[in-house]
């Protein structure tokens, strides 16, 4: 069974600066997806950044990028320019390729933002 | 379409009562999932519908849950003889399975809480 490890259960960041959020995972897998998802209080979880395991271009979206590393099983998420809004708890999760792409979910980190 | 919508955002109930949530996905998504979320834990899958048939059921669903997709649109969770256990969110999130991304979209989430 796939597992995804998310051991910070709290990081606090200033704003502007850069944080990096880590999770590991377990699969047996070769090609899958890895994900972090946000959730801000009391509103829905969207989609912060996604990365396909058979490429090995690290992902990047705006002030959001991984650092995939396939071997060992790593996939942190660096947030640059930090911003009051990117307070939240952030999920790391894991889908295998195919007919059923469910995900598999840490346990989750709550960011903090001081301005 | 503004998203995944559920419905009630909040239950409180007592133990041994039955409570029915429901959800309707976006409106092209063929793909429906049912995930169970407790405060300060990553949301861990319950079940999956493609169309009207439900693929997958976690161990986590008792026999006192059932979901249900009658026509592959909307879907409903119900718990029956509800448990002090049973306290939670329960997020349903949907995909389209010609966009094989491995992305769920979630709503914003149905929670419960037994007295």
């Amino acid at each position: 069974a796939q597992t995804v490890t998310q051991s910070q259960p709290e990081m606090s960041v200033q704003e502007a600066e850069t944080v990096t959020l880590s999770c590991t995972y377990d699969t047996s897998e070769s090609d899958y997806y890895l994900f972090w998802y946000k959730q801000p209080p009391s509103r829905q979880m969207i989609l912060v950044i996604r990365q396909e395991a058979y490429k090995q271009q690290n992902a990047t979206e705006n002030r959001f990028s991984v650092n995939f590393q396939k071997a060992a099983k790593s996939f942190s998420l660096k947030i640059s320019d930090s911003q009051l809004g990117d307070a939240a708890m952030y999920f790391c999760a894991y889908s295998a390729t195919g007919a059923n792409s469910k995900l598999t979910f840490g346990k989750g980190i709550t960011l903090s933002v001081r301005p | 379409d503004t998203g995944v919508s559920q419905d009630p955002r909040h239950k409180i109930t007592k133990r041994g009562q039955n409570v029915t949530f429901r959800c309707d996905p976006i409106s092209e998504h063929n793909r429906l999932y049912w995930y169970r979320q407790t405060l300060g834990q990553g949301p861990e899958f319950l079940t999956y519908f493609q169309n009207e048939a439900q693929l997958e059921k976690s161990r986590l669903l008792s026999d006192r849950f059932s979901a249900e997709r009658p026509k592959g649109s909307f879907s409903t969770l119900e718990i029956q003889r509800t448990e002090q256990g049973d306290s939670a969110m329960y997020l349903c999130a949907s995909s389209y399975a010609g966009h094989n991304t491995g992305e769920l979209f979630f709503g914003e989430g149905s929670r419960l809480t037994v007295l």
